[in-house]
């Protein structure tokens, strides 16, 4: 079936700009993650849904990050005034909790460029 | 805090030798997860391997195999017979697998693993 899919692939702003990065994860997973994952490390939580409510959101970095997950599948990270420091590649998983593993399925990333 | 150390940023392999990536963890949670993703230069994370610190046996998958030692919190992922294919990221990550967890994923630094014809 079909993967993870996150849209656009690359996004390239200006400081100060507005920037919405889709997901669209696994038919049928109810728990979807974002990450961010900056140049040569490893990824950083930032929000975790369980169907349509946002479930824990302590990793977003301050309140120009907002995510939503309205019909509890399709989820939308919103950055606004982006900084140069927001620069990152914006990683998206879904996964099944009633599956044995609960392993996440990752998409390929948006990656961010603030200019 | 949880917290994932991997001390090797970058490995030089030959072709069809074994190879371990060393993974440590820090936890006081006495449920959790280990899990090995690699990253290709593609970028997608690719999940590889899974041990749960309950289970008494090492987990394997394919050519992959993870040495956990629980007393040690130490959780390395062996690949035998590297391939060229191999050469990519490896991550190891954490999880937390009590009730109401959010399941979210603790991350290591990643290791770069450059194997050589």
């Amino acid at each position: 079936g079909a993967g993870v899919s996150q849209t656009p692939s690359n996004k390239v702003t200006e400081k100060g700009k507005y920037v919405e990065l889709r997901c669209d994860p696994i038919s049928g997973h109810t728990a979807l993650y974002w990450y961010r994952q900056s140049l040569g490390q490893g990824p950083e939580f930032l929000i975790y849904f369980q169907g349509t409510g946002a479930a824990d959101d302590s990793g977003l970095p301050n309140d120009r990050f907002f995510a939503v997950r309205p019909e509890g599948s399709v989820s939308t990270l919103k950055i606004q005034r982006t900084e140069r420091g927001d620069s990152a590649v914006y990683l998206c998983a879904s996964s099944d909790p009633g599956q044995p593993l609960n392993e996440q399925f990752f998409g390929p990333g948006t990656r961010l460029t603030v200019l | 805090a949880q917290k994932i150390t991997q001390t090797q940023p970058g490995m030089f392999v030959q072709e069809k030798e074994a190879v371990t990536l060393d993974c440590t963890y820090d936890t006081s949670d006495q449920s959790y997860g280990l899990f090995w993703y690699k990253q290709p230069s593609s970028g997608e994370m690719i999940f590889l391997i899974y041990q749960g610190s309950y289970d008494e046996q090492n987990a394997t998958e394919g050519r992959y195999s993870l040495n956990f030692q629980k007393a040690r919190k130490s959780a390395n992922l062996v690949i035998s017979a590297s391939q060229l294919g191999d050469s990519a990221m490896y991550f190891c990550a954490m999880r937390e697998d009590y009730m109401d967890s959010n399941y979210q994923l603790i991350w290591g630094a990643g290791t770069k693993l450059i194997i050589k014809p």
